[in-house]
């Protein structure tokens, strides 16, 4: 049974620094990763989307990576604003769409 | 487009009481999805469909639920009877090639 963790569960950090959110799952055998933004009281926004056979996807100042071996993706974003502030999802889908918890990230003015 | 579009917002109903959930998805998506999301549980998928017609619904918790998509324009998602245990949000989202689109969300209290 497939099973994505996010680890921090929250984070705060200053604003103008790179930052990197972590996503691992435990099921190798997926179709493609996804990122997702949510904002408090909001549905959710696909940032990027990697698919299996990808290592990495840019928006902007996002990047998210993917390494299916070790069963581990990442999201880094590049000198963060207090806009960024947010809860970030990542997907894993396979047979089934799992969603982690999500990270909070709150960017400190 | 308006994207996906969700009704109503905010539900506030007695244990009991049915409680339908509606969804229009945007135009030209043929896959729907309903999810469920609680601070203990995170995001769950509860069913999806593909072209109308329901392709996995092993999410949906019990009996008491049950989601229909008459035509590629609508969903709903009916739980009868409600029970305090089924406050959550209530995502719809659509999706067009790999990437799904979420609708804003139905706050569900059940008191």
């Amino acid at each position: 049974k497939q099973e994505v963790t996010q680890i921090p569960a929250a984070l705060s950090v200053p604003e103008g620094e790179n930052l990197v959110l972590n996503c691992s799952f435990t099921d190798s055998a997926i179709y493609n990763l996804q990122w997702f933004r949510q904002d408090p009281g909001k549905g959710l926004t696909s940032l990027l989307l990697i698919q299996s056979s990808q290592r990495e996807q840019t928006s902007g100042r996002l990047n998210a990576s993917l390494d299916k071996s070790s069963g581990r993706s990442t999201l880094y974003i590049a000198a963060s604003q207090p806009g960024d502030s947010a809860t970030y999802l990542c997907a894993v889908v396979g047979d089934k769409i799992i969603f982690g918890k999500g990270t909070r990230l709150h960017i400190l003015p | 487009d308006a994207g996906v579009i969700q009704s109503p917002r905010h539900e506030v109903t007695e244990m009991g009481q049915e409680v339908t959930l509606r969804c229009k998805p945007i135009s030209g998506h043929n896959s729907l999805f309903w999810y469920r999301q609680t601070m203990m549980r995170g995001l769950e998928l509860l069913i999806y469909f593909n072209n109308n017609v329901p392709i996995d619904d092993s999410g949906m918790p019990e009996d008491r639920f049950s989601a229909k998509m008459p035509n590629a324009s609508f969903s709903t998602l009916k739980i009868q009877p409600s029970e305090p245990r089924d406050s959550a949000v209530y995502f719809c989202a659509s999706r067009g090639g790999d990437t799904q689109y979420f609708g804003p969300g139905t706050r569900l209290t059940v008191l």
